[in-house]
């Protein structure tokens, strides 16, 4: 099965900007969870979509935002960028409601706000 | 939800068994244990997860007393890949994805 698989990798963007970030998550698993990671706050749960609903959502700003489509896949979008969105944003998949779950993580997207 | 304290570093060498050992004193009953593994620029990777007692997988052993108030993740004789930050999490995880929080982990670096 191929793993859970994030685009772009990599993406620079100026403050003021928005940007959206893709995650495909591993066939069959209907949840989605998006987390920013960075070296101040580790990482920081956003929000979790489970059959194209948000289940729950972190603390985070309303320019922080996301949808799942029928496929289970998952964008994200942030609007405004500020510099403190620099970060690794990571997507997770698992199957969506069996007790323990595991959780696969995508390698990330590294944004960088100038 | 429990929170989780892990060393914040460990250092050791090839060949040698690590373990981390993790406090969760407010661990719930439904409450399982469950160790992540993270490389720079990468996503975690699940490690191991269990309840209590002593699990064991191709990778890791983890150990878990009988109070579960604390466990401890085992890896037997380390190599330089092994050198990631470990993540100790504690949750009833079949609720959500949202009641899974990362503590600031364990840096272990493995020397040669």
């Amino acid at each position: 099965k191929a793993g859970v698989t994030q685009t772009p990798r990599y993406l620079i963007k100026t403050r003021g900007q928005q940007v959206t970030l893709s995650c495909s998550p591993i066939s069959g698993h209907r949840s989605v969870s998006w987390y920013q990671q960075t070296p101040g706050q580790g990482l920081q749960f956003l929000f979790e979509y489970f059959s194209e609903t948000q289940r729950n959502k972190g603390n985070f700003p309303g320019r922080f935002s996301g949808r799942q489509f029928s496929n289970s896949r998952s964008e994200m979008n942030v609007s405004t960028l500020e510099l403190g969105d620099s970060a690794l944003y990571l997507c997770a998949s698992s199957l969506g409601g069996d007790s323990n779950e595991k959780l696969f993580f995508g390698s990330g997207t590294q944004l960088s706000v100038l | 939800l429990a929170k989780t304290t892990q060393p914040i570093s460990m250092d050791s060498y090839e060949g040698q068994e690590v373990n981390i050992t993790c406090s969760h004193n407010n661990i719930a009953t439904n409450d399982y244990i469950t160790w992540y593994q993270q490389f720079p620029s990468q996503g975690p990777r699940f490690i191991i997860q269990g309840y209590k007692t002593k699990v064991t997988n191709e990778v890791a052993s983890l150990f878990i007393p009988a109070d579960r108030k604390s466990s401890t993740l085992s890896l037997p004789r380390v190599s330089l890949s092994d050198t990631a930050v470990y993540y100790c999490l504690v949750g009833d995880l079949g609720s959500s994805a949202s009641k899974i929080i990362f503590g600031s982990g364990t840096r272990l670096s493995i020397r040669p």
